[in-house]
């Protein structure tokens, strides 16, 4: 099965901390993706790429940037941290979204006080 | 405005009994339609797919959509206590290029032993 890794798993921050989540995926899929996971709300797409140094705003990418280094490797990264941004975040892959299995990391749970 | 919709937000089914979890688009350039399934402290994975009318049968569970009416739908049968957990419905559109997956709210399944 198609492997998805993201660290650090939990991370605790302050209030306009500078955080960075990492996601690796093995697989060579052109598609990887960042999500939050909150209750009431589902899983929304904060920002994607289909390649490296591809970047795409997702539908809450406010306060939120990403970078794709290379095809395995995909950041986001929180410059002002704020605690509306505490929350899950999970990390996907996929050869192509619509016809073809997204793949989701463990996920980060992200605590900003 | 949600794109996709799912109901119910949550559901208790008895052990052996049917479930049935809706979804609704409201975009009809959705094309393509999944269920994703998260359990407790994982990530998501993909249950299954469908992207033509009609039912698509796996095992015990059968989806199936209506694009006339927007409507996809999930029935698992012989529910089981494994199948606790969150049901996602998400539904995606073909461009040939910055391809995403848009989710619904999830339905929280509940099996009572």
């Amino acid at each position: 099965e198609a492997a998805v890794t993201q660290s650090p798993r939990n991370k605790v921050t302050v209030t306009g901390g500078n955080v960075t989540l990492s996601c690796r995926q093995t697989n060579s899929h052109n598609y990887m993706y960042w999500y939050r996971q909150d209750t009431g709300h589902g899983l929304r797409l904060i920002h994607y790429s289909y390649g490296a140094g591809n970047l795409q705003i997702g539908d809450v990418p406010d306060g939120y940037k990403a970078t794709r280094t290379t095809q395995e490797d995909f950041f986001l990264l929180l410059e002002l941290a704020s605690p509306s941004q505490t929350s899950l975040y999970f990390c996907a892959s996929s050869e192509n979204p619509g016809q073809n299995t997204l793949y989701f990391g463990a996920g980060t749970r992200l605590s900003v006080l | 405005q949600q794109k996709v919709q799912q109901s119910p937000e949550s559901l208790s089914v008895p052990e052996g009994g049917m479930a049935s979890l809706n979804c609704t688009s409201s975009d009809r350039n959705f094309q393509y339609f999944w269920w994703y399934r998260q359990h407790s402290g994982e990530g998501p994975k993909a249950l299954m797919s469908i992207f033509s009318d009609g039912d698509k049968k796996e095992g015990r569970f059968t989806a199936h959509l209506n694009k006339a009416s927007l409507h996809v739908s999930l029935h698992i049968r012989d529910s089981q206590p494994s199948d606790s957990a969150l049901y996602f419905c998400a539904a995606s559109l073909f461009t040939g290029g910055a391809d995403r997956l848009t989710f619904g709210k999830g339905t929280q399944l509940i099996i009572q032993p």
